[in-house]
């Protein structure tokens, strides 16, 4: 079974504290998807990342995808209440199958 | 936004009892998903569809049912609900986003099920 670890669980913050979010797997993707979801909404598409190693800004976010396409990151800069929210990493499997591991989530409080 | 529709979005119903809920989508993506999400547990797929009566199994498919007919429509089916399928449930589309070529997925708002 492939499992995407995702770390920290929760993460309360003080507004403008930086903070990062990992994503970690034995397994390689295809791509890797960031979402962020509010309560009682679908989650929203971030950001995808596909080359390893690349790296994607989003105004105060920054996404990383490892060089081995097995895991990534998502650094926030300067914290706002309005990052609040449930972080999920998705993985695109390889084996053609079009389907995606999702990691358990990190939910984030930032406190004004 | 896909276009992507769930009904109900709410429903409560009883154990033992069969309960259908639909995704609807406008944008005649192929690939459609079913998940569900819990606490602790993120996001586990139930069932896909590949195409029109196309479908296959995901990680948690016992006790759910999926159908096809037409390309807008994907319809999962608790067969006889158990308390253990209260959940929330998404509907996703892999579609073409903001990575040019490189497919991703979007969801629908979410049908909240409780089963009693």
């Amino acid at each position: 079974t492939q499992l995407l670890e995702q770390s920290p669980q929760f993460l309360s913050i003080q507004e403008g504290e930086n903070l990062t979010v990992y994503c970690n797997s034995s397994s390689v993707f295809s791509s890797l998807q960031w979402y962020r979801q509010e309560p009682g909404e679908g989650p929203v598409l971030l950001v995808t990342v596909v080359t390893g190693g690349e790296v994607k800004k989003l105004k105060r976010l920054t996404f990383q995808f490892g060089d081995a396409r097995k895991d990534s990151s998502l650094h926030i800069t300067a914290a706002q209440p309005g990052d609040t929210g449930l972080y999920l990493c998705a993985g695109a499997m390889t084996s053609g199958t079009y389907k995606y591991i999702f990691g358990t989530g990190t939910r984030l409080k930032v406190l004004a | 936004d896909a276009g992507i529709t769930q009904s109900p979005r709410h429903k409560v119903t009883e154990t033992g009892t069969p309960v259908t809920l639909r995704c609807h989508q406008t944008e005649n993506h192929r690939y459609m998903y079913w998940y569900r999400q819990d606490p602790g547990h993120g996001l586990r797929l139930i069932h896909y569809s590949y195409g029109v009566k196309d479908t296959d199994k995901g990680e948690v498919s016992d006790g759910y049912s999926v159908s096809r007919s037409k390309t807008e429509d994907f319809l999962l089916t608790l067969e006889s609900a158990t308390s253990s399928q209260t959940s929330v449930y998404f509907c996703a589309i892999r579609g073409t986003g903001t990575s040019g070529s490189v497919k991703e997925q979007f969801f629908g708002p979410g049908t909240r099920l409780t089963v009693l």
